[in-house]
């Protein structure tokens, strides 16, 4: 299994409204990450969880809020977002570098894309 | 810091000609990997090839391959036999060894690429 799912794929939400994005993962990758990216722009790196860890918030709005279960699944808590926040979120994993080893890519999923009305 | 330029404005190729997508970068590690990765419009970040920095070859992956230029610190990705298929925005991104748990991958602005029936 090779594959990062992401769900939903489309969601529409109001400003007071609070939703969850959800990313699950079966290839053993102990490090997960959360991007955001507007259209034509590249993705801006939000959160990452080392062996389900917080290890990398960049500065991100309270308003998100990231939870990592287990080292299967991330989690994206939405609450009271902006218009401005709307955006497809993309979810990848990837296995931590050892040196002396292959420096291995990101696994990405299919994304969200979200609506902020 | 590491840093990937890509400065290409939007490509055009004629469907089964090839292309050469411009890509160079900046770290003073000496271990990093390169990546490309290919979006189309539908989401989802496609991992296409992957070059090491002490691989003596480029790296070739069907009809991708990795014109790598330690010297010049750049990392051309050649599409031979364009399909319509390939439209779509290009990525290029790197990730250095760490010397701590994990390390960013750290992407281009991105090149728009149609291709031409």
């Amino acid at each position: 299994d090779t594959e990062v799912t992401q769900t939903p794929k489309h969601l529409v939400m109001g400003m007071t409204n609070k939703k969850s994005l959800k990313c699950e993962q079966h290839m053993g990758h102990r490090a997960m990450y959360w991007y955001k990216q507007k259209a034509k722009k590249p993705p801006e790196l939000m959160f990452v969880y080392s062996y389900e860890k917080l290890s990398i918030n960049e500065s991100v709005p309270s308003r998100f809020s990231p939870e990592c279960p287990n080292s299967s699944l991330l989690n994206l808590h939405l609450h009271a977002l902006q218009p401005e926040d709307s955006a497809l979120y993309l979810c990848a994993s990837s296995q931590i570098l050892s040196r002396g080893h292959l420096i291995y890519g990101y696994t990405f999923g299919s994304g969200t894309r979200l609506t902020v009305v | 810091a590491q840093k990937i330029t890509q400065t290409q404005p939007g490509m055009f190729v004629q469907e089964k000609e090839a292309v050469t997508l411009d890509c160079t970068y900046d770290t003073s590690d000496p271990s990093y990997g390169l990546f490309w990765y290919k979006q189309p419009s539908s989401g989802e970040m496609i991992f296409l090839i992957y070059q090491g920095s002490y691989d003596q070859q480029n790296a070739t992956e069907g009809r991708y391959s990795l014109n790598f230029q330690k010297a010049r610190k750049s990392a051309n990705l050649v599409i031979s036999a364009s399909q319509l298929g390939d439209s779509a925005m290009y990525f290029c991104a790197m990730r250095i060894m760490p010397t701590g748990a994990n390390s960013k991958l750290t992407f281009g602005k991105g090149i728009t690429l149609s291709v031409r029936p």
